[in-house]
């Protein structure tokens, strides 16, 4: 049992760039969220979803994207990467109704 | 609008003392408050978490104690050991039938236990 796995663990972008960070979980949990985490701002919101086909905004959605095609994958995509999106990406994952949030190990996310 | 405000930012406890991070919430529609625990290079775990109808949960030698009247919660380790030397963040959510059933975190706080 895996648990939550993000891919890459580590990545770095020139500005302008697009990418995919891939989130799948092994628990058959409804809700999938995004979070990131910069120094001193703890996690913040990205997007979540409660289910395939369904998601909805964050604290801090602009310049990302999601989808949720299966219960299982929830990807992150970054249209055109800019500075400010530096960061660590987190994806957590929890069943409906219920807690906890079982979080993956994060990707780091360079920006240049 | 900081929804959930955490304090210290860091602290520095030595071995066998007690560290206590407290946490003060606006939102009185919150009714689930849990405490995450983050080790470098690793995603944040649950660590304990309560609801507003008690005052106090123990695990171990964690515990949170809830002021409902005073919107404020803290998490208390006592014997604090040098492998609890990592990051902690408390959280507060909505009622789970609700729309907005999402974890609003604090900025953290960075503990060092010395040896």
């Amino acid at each position: 049992n895996a648990g939550v796995t993000q891919t890459p663990k580590f990545q770095v972008l020139k500005t302008g760039q697009s990418m995919t960070l891939q989130c799948a979980q092994d628990m058959n949990h409804e809700y999938m969220s995004w979070y990131r985490q910069d120094p001193g701002m703890g996690l913040r919101l990205i997007h979540y979803s409660v289910g395939a086909g369904i998601t909805d905004q964050g604290e801090v959605p602009n310049g990302y994207n999601v989808s949720r095609s299966t219960t299982e994958d929830f990807p992150l995509r970054l249209l055109s990467a800019a500075p400010s999106q530096t960061s660590v990406y987190f994806c957590a994952s929890r069943r409906a109704g219920g807690q906890p949030q079982h979080f993956g190990d994060g990707t780091r996310l360079s920006i240049l | 609008q900081q929804q959930v405000k955490q304090s210290p930012q860091s602290l520095i406890v030595q071995k066998g003392g007690i560290s206590i991070i407290n946490c003060a919430y606006e939102n009185t529609a919150f009714d689930y408050f849990p405490w995450y625990q983050q080790f470098p290079g690793k995603g944040p775990a649950l660590l304990i978490a309560i609801r507003p109808d008690v005052s106090e949960k123990k695990e171990g030698r964690f515990t949170i104690s809830f002021n409902k009247s005073a919107k404020q919660f803290s998490l208390h380790i006592m014997d604090s050991q040098p492998g609890d030397s990592a990051t902690y963040f408390c959280a507060a959510s909505r009622p789970r039938g609700g729309s907005n059933y999402k974890l609003t975190f604090g900025k953290g706080t960075l503990l060092t236990v010395n040896p």
